[in-house]
Protein backbone atom coordinates (compact mmCIF):
# COMPACT_ATOMS: atom_id res chain seq x y z
CA UNK A 1 0.00 0.00 0.00
CA UNK A 2 1.17 3.48 -0.65
CA UNK A 3 0.42 4.58 3.20
CA UNK A 4 -1.93 8.47 3.12
CA UNK A 5 -0.77 10.82 0.22
CA UNK A 6 -0.92 14.09 0.52
CA UNK A 7 -0.84 17.29 -2.18
CA UNK A 8 1.02 19.39 -2.31
CA UNK A 9 3.68 18.93 -0.19
CA UNK A 10 4.35 22.02 -0.23
CA UNK A 11 2.10 25.85 -1.02
CA UNK A 12 3.50 28.67 -0.69
CA UNK A 13 0.68 31.78 -1.15
CA UNK A 14 -0.27 35.31 -1.30
CA UNK A 15 -2.67 36.39 1.68
CA UNK A 16 -6.12 36.56 0.47
CA UNK A 17 -5.64 33.14 -2.08
CA UNK A 18 -7.97 30.36 -1.36
CA UNK A 19 -6.08 27.18 -0.79
CA UNK A 20 -7.13 23.39 -1.05
CA UNK A 21 -5.06 20.86 0.56
CA UNK A 22 -5.65 16.95 -0.76
CA UNK A 23 -5.91 13.48 1.10
CA UNK A 24 -6.30 10.27 -0.16
CA UNK A 25 -6.45 7.63 2.75
CA UNK A 26 -5.31 4.57 2.74
CA UNK A 27 -7.78 2.03 0.86
CA UNK A 28 -10.21 0.51 3.89
CA UNK A 29 -9.47 2.46 6.36
CA UNK A 30 -12.83 4.35 7.58
CA UNK A 31 -11.69 6.93 9.69
CA UNK A 32 -10.05 10.71 8.16
CA UNK A 33 -8.26 12.72 10.14
CA UNK A 34 -6.90 16.38 9.65
CA UNK A 35 -4.39 17.99 11.34
CA UNK A 36 -2.60 21.32 11.69
CA UNK A 37 0.85 21.48 13.43
CA UNK A 38 2.68 24.62 14.55
CA UNK A 39 5.94 25.35 17.16
CA UNK A 40 3.58 27.00 19.14
CA UNK A 41 0.43 24.94 19.18
CA UNK A 42 1.85 21.37 18.74
CA UNK A 43 -0.53 19.07 16.55
CA UNK A 44 -3.96 20.16 16.54
CA UNK A 45 -6.72 18.18 15.68
CA UNK A 46 -9.12 20.17 12.89
CA UNK A 47 -11.70 17.75 11.88
CA UNK A 48 -12.23 14.02 11.59
CA UNK A 49 -14.86 12.01 9.15
CA UNK A 50 -15.89 8.32 9.88
CA UNK A 51 -16.98 6.98 6.61
CA UNK A 52 -17.40 9.90 4.93
CA UNK A 53 -19.23 12.10 7.26
CA UNK A 54 -17.60 14.67 9.24
CA UNK A 55 -17.98 13.75 12.95
CA UNK A 56 -16.45 16.60 14.77
CA UNK A 57 -15.23 19.96 13.23
CA UNK A 58 -14.82 21.90 16.47
CA UNK A 59 -11.23 22.34 16.02
CA UNK A 60 -11.27 24.38 12.46
CA UNK A 61 -10.38 27.47 13.62
CA UNK A 62 -13.14 29.34 12.02
CA UNK A 63 -15.46 29.65 8.65
CA UNK A 64 -12.30 30.61 6.46
CA UNK A 65 -11.44 26.38 7.27
CA UNK A 66 -14.10 24.18 5.44
CA UNK A 67 -13.32 20.01 4.72
CA UNK A 68 -15.43 17.64 2.37
CA UNK A 69 -14.77 14.01 2.02
CA UNK A 70 -16.64 13.33 -1.41
CA UNK A 71 -15.60 9.77 -1.67
CA UNK A 72 -14.05 6.82 0.68
CA UNK A 73 -10.61 7.75 -1.19
CA UNK A 74 -10.19 11.45 -1.24
CA UNK A 75 -10.68 14.41 0.78
CA UNK A 76 -10.21 18.06 0.78
CA UNK A 77 -9.64 20.84 3.54
CA UNK A 78 -9.66 24.22 2.17
CA UNK A 79 -9.00 27.81 3.52
CA UNK A 80 -10.57 30.67 1.91
CA UNK A 81 -9.32 33.39 2.43
CA UNK A 82 -5.66 32.22 3.84
CA UNK A 83 -3.97 34.60 6.20
CA UNK A 84 -0.13 34.46 7.19
CA UNK A 85 -1.26 33.23 11.15
CA UNK A 86 -2.53 29.86 8.77
CA UNK A 87 1.25 29.02 7.92
CA UNK A 88 1.57 25.34 9.23
CA UNK A 89 2.26 22.12 8.24
CA UNK A 90 -1.23 19.85 7.40
CA UNK A 91 -1.30 16.61 8.05
CA UNK A 92 -3.97 13.89 6.83
CA UNK A 93 -4.54 10.68 8.80
CA UNK A 94 -6.19 7.63 8.38
CA UNK A 95 -7.38 4.29 10.27
CA UNK A 96 -9.62 1.72 10.80
CA UNK A 97 -11.97 0.92 13.78
CA UNK A 98 -12.78 -2.75 12.24
CA UNK A 99 -13.31 -5.26 15.23
CA UNK A 100 -11.68 -3.43 17.77
CA UNK A 101 -9.74 -0.63 19.61
CA UNK A 102 -7.36 2.05 17.48
CA UNK A 103 -3.82 0.30 17.02
CA UNK A 104 -2.29 3.44 14.99
CA UNK A 105 -2.64 6.37 12.80
CA UNK A 106 -1.28 6.60 9.72
CA UNK A 107 -0.52 9.81 8.80
CA UNK A 108 0.67 11.50 5.11
CA UNK A 109 3.89 13.31 4.78
CA UNK A 110 2.16 16.40 5.33
CA UNK A 111 1.71 19.80 3.56
CA UNK A 112 4.12 22.36 4.55
CA UNK A 113 1.80 25.61 3.79
CA UNK A 114 3.51 29.53 3.77
CA UNK A 115 1.02 32.31 3.55
CA UNK A 116 2.77 35.64 2.80
CA UNK B 1 -4.75 22.05 33.14
CA UNK B 2 -4.05 20.55 29.62
CA UNK B 3 -5.22 17.29 28.68
CA UNK B 4 -2.00 15.47 27.99
CA UNK B 5 1.43 17.33 28.98
CA UNK B 6 4.60 16.47 28.58
CA UNK B 7 8.01 18.65 28.84
CA UNK B 8 9.22 19.94 25.62
CA UNK B 9 13.34 18.97 26.41
CA UNK B 10 15.63 19.54 24.59
CA UNK B 11 17.12 15.90 26.12
CA UNK B 12 20.26 16.36 25.10
CA UNK B 13 22.37 13.18 26.15
CA UNK B 14 25.86 11.54 25.07
CA UNK B 15 25.37 7.90 22.91
CA UNK B 16 25.22 5.24 25.12
CA UNK B 17 22.73 6.82 27.59
CA UNK B 18 19.84 5.67 29.16
CA UNK B 19 17.09 8.88 28.86
CA UNK B 20 13.31 8.50 30.00
CA UNK B 21 10.09 10.91 29.11
CA UNK B 22 7.04 11.53 31.18
CA UNK B 23 3.55 12.26 30.24
CA UNK B 24 0.87 13.15 32.20
CA UNK B 25 -3.12 13.38 31.05
CA UNK B 26 -6.04 14.77 32.54
CA UNK B 27 -8.88 12.09 31.72
CA UNK B 28 -9.13 9.56 34.55
CA UNK B 29 -11.32 7.89 31.66
CA UNK B 30 -8.75 7.56 29.05
CA UNK B 31 -8.20 3.79 28.45
CA UNK B 32 -5.54 3.81 25.01
CA UNK B 33 -1.85 5.04 25.66
CA UNK B 34 0.88 5.16 22.49
CA UNK B 35 4.05 6.81 21.99
CA UNK B 36 4.60 8.22 18.37
CA UNK B 37 7.84 9.22 17.45
CA UNK B 38 8.38 12.26 14.84
CA UNK B 39 11.65 13.15 12.90
CA UNK B 40 12.29 16.34 11.73
CA UNK B 41 10.09 17.72 9.27
CA UNK B 42 8.51 14.25 8.38
CA UNK B 43 5.34 12.80 9.99
CA UNK B 44 4.29 11.13 12.94
CA UNK B 45 4.81 7.24 13.21
CA UNK B 46 3.43 4.63 16.01
CA UNK B 47 6.38 3.79 17.99
CA UNK B 48 4.75 1.65 20.74
CA UNK B 49 1.59 1.41 22.37
CA UNK B 50 1.48 1.42 26.21
CA UNK B 51 -0.05 -1.42 28.45
CA UNK B 52 -1.12 -1.91 31.86
CA UNK B 53 1.28 -4.00 32.70
CA UNK B 54 3.74 -1.84 30.67
CA UNK B 55 5.91 -3.24 27.08
CA UNK B 56 9.12 -3.58 26.00
CA UNK B 57 10.40 -3.34 22.17
CA UNK B 58 14.09 -3.60 22.26
CA UNK B 59 15.57 -0.88 24.21
CA UNK B 60 12.46 0.72 24.38
CA UNK B 61 10.49 0.61 27.31
CA UNK B 62 6.81 1.91 28.48
CA UNK B 63 4.88 2.19 31.79
CA UNK B 64 1.79 3.37 32.51
CA UNK B 65 1.13 4.49 36.38
CA UNK B 66 -2.86 4.97 35.99
CA UNK B 67 -3.08 5.92 39.93
CA UNK B 68 -0.76 8.61 39.06
CA UNK B 69 -2.03 9.30 35.90
CA UNK B 70 1.12 9.26 33.56
CA UNK B 71 3.28 7.35 31.30
CA UNK B 72 6.88 6.85 30.77
CA UNK B 73 9.32 6.22 27.90
CA UNK B 74 12.84 4.39 28.86
CA UNK B 75 15.00 4.75 25.88
CA UNK B 76 18.35 2.37 26.87
CA UNK B 77 21.48 2.83 25.18
CA UNK B 78 21.14 5.52 22.81
CA UNK B 79 21.67 6.12 19.15
CA UNK B 80 22.46 8.87 17.39
CA UNK B 81 19.27 7.44 15.03
CA UNK B 82 16.67 8.05 17.97
CA UNK B 83 17.27 11.61 17.58
CA UNK B 84 13.63 12.93 17.44
CA UNK B 85 10.56 14.11 18.80
CA UNK B 86 8.29 11.88 20.96
CA UNK B 87 4.74 12.10 20.83
CA UNK B 88 2.40 11.20 24.20
CA UNK B 89 -1.09 10.31 22.75
CA UNK B 90 -3.85 9.31 24.95
CA UNK B 91 -7.56 7.95 23.45
CA UNK B 92 -10.81 8.28 26.26
CA UNK B 93 -12.61 4.79 26.34
CA UNK B 94 -15.73 6.64 24.21
CA UNK B 95 -14.18 8.32 21.52
CA UNK B 96 -10.95 6.74 20.21
CA UNK B 97 -9.90 9.98 19.16
CA UNK B 98 -6.39 10.34 20.08
CA UNK B 99 -5.13 13.21 21.69
CA UNK B 100 -1.33 14.37 21.03
CA UNK B 101 0.78 16.00 23.88
CA UNK B 102 3.08 18.76 22.23
CA UNK B 103 5.88 16.33 22.31
CA UNK B 104 9.29 15.51 23.69
CA UNK B 105 12.69 16.88 21.91
CA UNK B 106 15.53 14.54 21.99
CA UNK B 107 19.17 14.86 20.72
CA UNK B 108 21.92 11.95 21.09
CA UNK B 109 24.69 13.63 20.88
CA UNK B 110 28.30 11.54 19.30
Amino acid sequence: DAGVIQSPRHEVTEMGQEVTLRCKPISGHDYLFWYRQTMMRGLELLIYFNNNVPIDDSGMPEDRFSAKMPNASFSTLKIQPSEPRDSAVYFCASYSRAGGPVDTQYFGPGTRLTVL
Amino acid sequence: RKEVEQDPGPFNVPEGATVAFNCTYSNSASQSFFWYRQDCRKEPKLLMSVYSSGNEDGRFTAQLNRASQYISLLIRDSKLSDSATYLCVVQSGGSYIPTFGRGTSLIVHP
